[in-house]
C-alpha cells in the first residue's frame, strides 16, 4: 500500500529536550516537505527536499533541522523544543520536484511543556 | 495581503445543494492549484488538481480555474453530510522556489 508514514503520532515533551520525528514514504517520490498546521494559520511549509541532499526552507523553518539522506526518509528535528513550536505535524510526498499533488502522512500531534 | 485567502466559514448548505467554495492567490506565475479536504484531526487528502484554466470535472466535484482574475473554486454537487469538513486550497509557488502555499481552509457544514 502507498503510504507516507509518521512517528511517532503524539509527542509530550519539556523545553529543551531534542527530539526527531520521522517520515518514511514507500512511493519512491522524490519531494518530501513538512507542514506544522496551527488553528488560524492554516498548513505552513517548513522544509521541503527535491531529492537526497537537496533541501531548502519553507515559511517557518526557524527553531527546526532535516536531511535527506535516503530518498525514502525525512525526519523533522527539533534541537531545542519551544512551547511555542506546539502543533500538529504533517509529512507530505510528491513525485518529480512537486507541482504534483501531495499525500500527506498521519500527523504528529506535539506538545511542549 | 495572504498569498491564498480563503473565506472561513461555516459555510452551510442542505444536503443535496450544491456548495461553492472560493480561493484567491496572489503570485500571478503560479501554475498547479489544488483542493484538499481534512476531517478534524486528520490529514489532508487530495479532492481535485487544476491545472489549467476552465473546469475539471471528477464526479460530483467541479474544480474552475481563473488565472487572469487569480481565482480557483471547488464545486460539490448534490452535497452530503459526509463532505463536511474542511476544505483546503494549495497553490505551487513556481516563482524562484519549490514551496506549496495553503489557504487557512473554508469550513463546509452539509445539514441533514
Amino acid at each position: 500500500e502507498a503510504q507516507v508514514t509518521q512517528n511517532p503520532r503524539y509527542l509530550i515533551t519539556v523545553t529543551g529536550k531534542k527530539l526527531t520525528v520521522t517520515c518514511s514514504q514507500n512511493m519512491n517520490h522524490e519531494y518530501m516537505s513538512w507542514y506544522r498546521q496551527d488553528p488560524g494559520l492554516g498548513l505552513r511549509q517548513i522544509y521541503y527536499s527535491m531529492n537526497v541532499e537537496v533541501t531548502d526552507k519553507g515559511d517557518v523553518p526557524e527553531g527546526y533541522k532535516v536531511s535527506r539522506k535516503e530518498k525514502r526518509n525525512f525526519p523533522l528535528i527539533l534541537e531545542s523544543p519551544s512551547p511555542n513550536q506546539t502543533s500538529l505535524y504533517f509529512c507530505a510526498s510528491s513525485r518529480d520536484r512537486g507541482g504534483y499533488e501531495q499525500y500527506f502522512g498521519p500527523g504528529t500531534r506535539l506538545t511542549v511543556t | 495581503q495572504k498569498e491564498v485567502e480563503q473565506n472561513s466559514g461555516p459555510l452551510s448548505v442542505p444536503e443535496g445543494a450544491i456548495a461553492s467554495l472560493n480561493c484567491t492567490y496572489s503570485d500571478r506565475v503560479s501554475q498547479s492549484f489544488f483542493w484538499y479536504r481534512q476531517y478534524s484531526g486528520k490529514s489532508p487528502e487530495l479532492i481535485m488538481s487544476i491545472y489549467s484554466n476552465g473546469d475539471k470535472e471528477d464526479g460530483r466535484f467541479t474544480a474552475q480555474l481563473n488565472k487572469a482574475s487569480q481565482y480557483v473554486s471547488l464545486l460539490i454537487r448534490d452535497s452530503q453530510p459526509s463532505d463536511s469538513a474542511t476544505y483546503l486550497c494549495a497553490v505551487k509557488v513556481t516563482s524562484g522556489t519549490y514551496k506549496y502555499i495553503f489557504g487557512t481552509g473554508t469550513r463546509l457544514k452539509v445539514l441533514a
